[in-house]
């Protein structure tokens, strides 16, 4: 079985702060990939960065970097210098190699950047 | 290709009524995957397609949903004699048979039952 935690709901910052979605996952599997998305008020989920789980080099892009650390088995999204374009639900997710392609997500992040 | 499209974006239903949604994946991708989201909560897995072969469903998937993907193009999503606790809303996603497990995901289809 497999599981992604989100144990922010919400998360309201005023434009310009930092701020991080925290993401804890578990699975058995050594082999898995890790998402992170973004759902505007649209509805559409928009895919942002996957992440191998044999490859723990953080990435940056732009504005957002993502932490992927196995040993607490977490990966956290950090957006830097927020703007209120930033307001969404933002989930992580997971896939393993014996979940037969079904993506696992967590409850989601609310982020409300304030102006 | 604009990506996956999903029909109709909102569905209004009376309790016990059959409801149908259509997904248009992305040309090119072979596989083609059906999600529900409720409130406050992230998508959940229902079913997906290889071609036109539905190879797994999710025990969410109840005896009163059915999936189809006619000739590996389009697919249908249908909830017969909805219930209150079928509001929802409905994801597809396509992707590529091979890969990194690209998913694009539709805009949905927000299911209210009356």
């Amino acid at each position: 079985a497999q599981k992604v935690t989100q144990a922010q709901t919400e998360i309201s910052v005023v434009e310009k702060e930092d701020v991080t979605l925290d993401c804890v996952y578990e699975t058995r599997d050594t082999t898995y990939y890790l998402f992170w998305y973004k759902q505007p008020p649209s509805g559409e989920l928009v895919f942002l960065i996957r992440r191998n789980s044999f490859d723990e080099q953080n990435e940056i892009s732009g504005r957002y970097s993502w932490n992927f650390q196995k040993s607490t088995s977490s990966f956290n999204f950090t957006i830097t210098a927020s703007q209120v374009v930033d307001s969404a639900v933002y989930f992580c997710a997971l896939i393993s190699s014996g979940s037969a392609r079904q993506l696992t997500f967590g409850s989601g992040t609310q982020l409300t950047v304030l102006p | 290709d604009t990506g996956v499209s999903q029909n109709p974006r909102h569905k209004i239903t009376k309790r016990g009524q059959n409801v149908t949604f259509r997904c248009d994946p992305i040309s090119e991708h072979n596989r083609l995957y059906w999600y529900r989201q409720t409130l406050g909560q992230g998508p959940e897995f229902l079913t997906y397609f290889q071609n036109e072969a539905q190879l797994e469903k999710s025990r969410l998937l109840s005896d009163r949903f059915s999936a189809e993907r006619p000739k590996g193009s389009f697919s249908t999503l249908e909830i017969q004699r909805t219930e209150q606790g079928d509001s929802a809303m409905y994801l597809c996603a396509s992707s590529p048979d091979r890969g990194n497990y690209g998913y694009t995901f539709g805009s949905g289809t927000r299911l209210t039952v009356v």
